[in-house]
């Protein structure tokens, strides 16, 4: 079974540029969160989603900060513009249905410059 | 999120060792889990735990729920090179993970 996939793995922007990423979860978890790592400190929750609807944004820095999750498969995370504070790792992951085993991709590792 | 207290934040250990990390929160949580990280890659599931008192082992890992809810432990016995990574504890009461900060662990061969 394919695990977490996430794309791209690296991303160097300018500040003041949109990068967009993307996370495929765990075929069959309607389950999907976002989380972020920033500066060496800890993982810290962004989002969630069950399917297609946002169940829980709260963790969302602002509203330079978009996610979606069309069709309830895959999901994407844009941010626009990007600031220098974005810099970090942004990683997926996915459960099934009420279950609290979130299973983690790979990351992306954001630098704004 | 809540904020959860991760010790040691680093550790030498010499192979073989035995190796001790813990978790403590200001507040109760009803999953604790323990995740390690590999360079490049993202967390991976190692021990989850859902009651408290409960007690887990995993091969060489053991994990313990405290029963105050609030604190949780990591023994792994043994240690072997390939347990080099980032360990972190996360503590839920639905699906929202609050992580620790990692402790990050490299034995010495």
């Amino acid at each position: 079974e394919a695990g977490v996939t996430q794309f791209p793995s690296h991303s160097v922007i300018e500040k003041g540029q949109t990068v967009t990423l993307r996370c495929d979860p765990i075929s069959g978890h309607d389950n999907l969160y976002w989380y972020r790592r920033v500066m060496g400190k800890e993982i810290k929750f962004l989002l969630h989603f069950v399917k297609e609807s946002k169940q829980d944004e709260s963790g969302m820095p602002n509203n330079r900060f978009l996610a979606e999750r069309t069709g309830g498969t895959y999901s994407t995370l844009k941010v626009q513009p990007a600031e220098l504070e974005d810099s970090g790792v942004y990683f997926c992951a996915s459960s099934p249905t009420s279950r609290n085993e979130q299973f983690f991709g790979p990351g992306t590792r954001l630098t704004v410059l | 999120g809540q904020q959860l207290n991760q010790s040691p934040q680093s550790m030498f250990i010499q192979e073989g060792e035995d190796v001790s990390m813990n978790c403590t929160s200001s507040s109760i949580f009803n999953t604790w889990l323990w995740y390690k990280q590999d360079p490049g890659e993202g967390p991976v599931l190692l021990i989850a735990l859902y009651k408290a008192g409960e007690l887990t082992s995993n091969g060489r890992l053991t994990a313990q729920f405290g029963i105050t809810r609030k604190d949780s432990f990591l023994n792994i016995s043994a240690s072997i090179p390939s347990d080099v990574g980032i360990y972190f504890c996360a503590g839920t009461i639905d699906y929202k993970l609050s992580f620790g900060a990692g402790t990050t662990v490299t034995v010495r061969a």
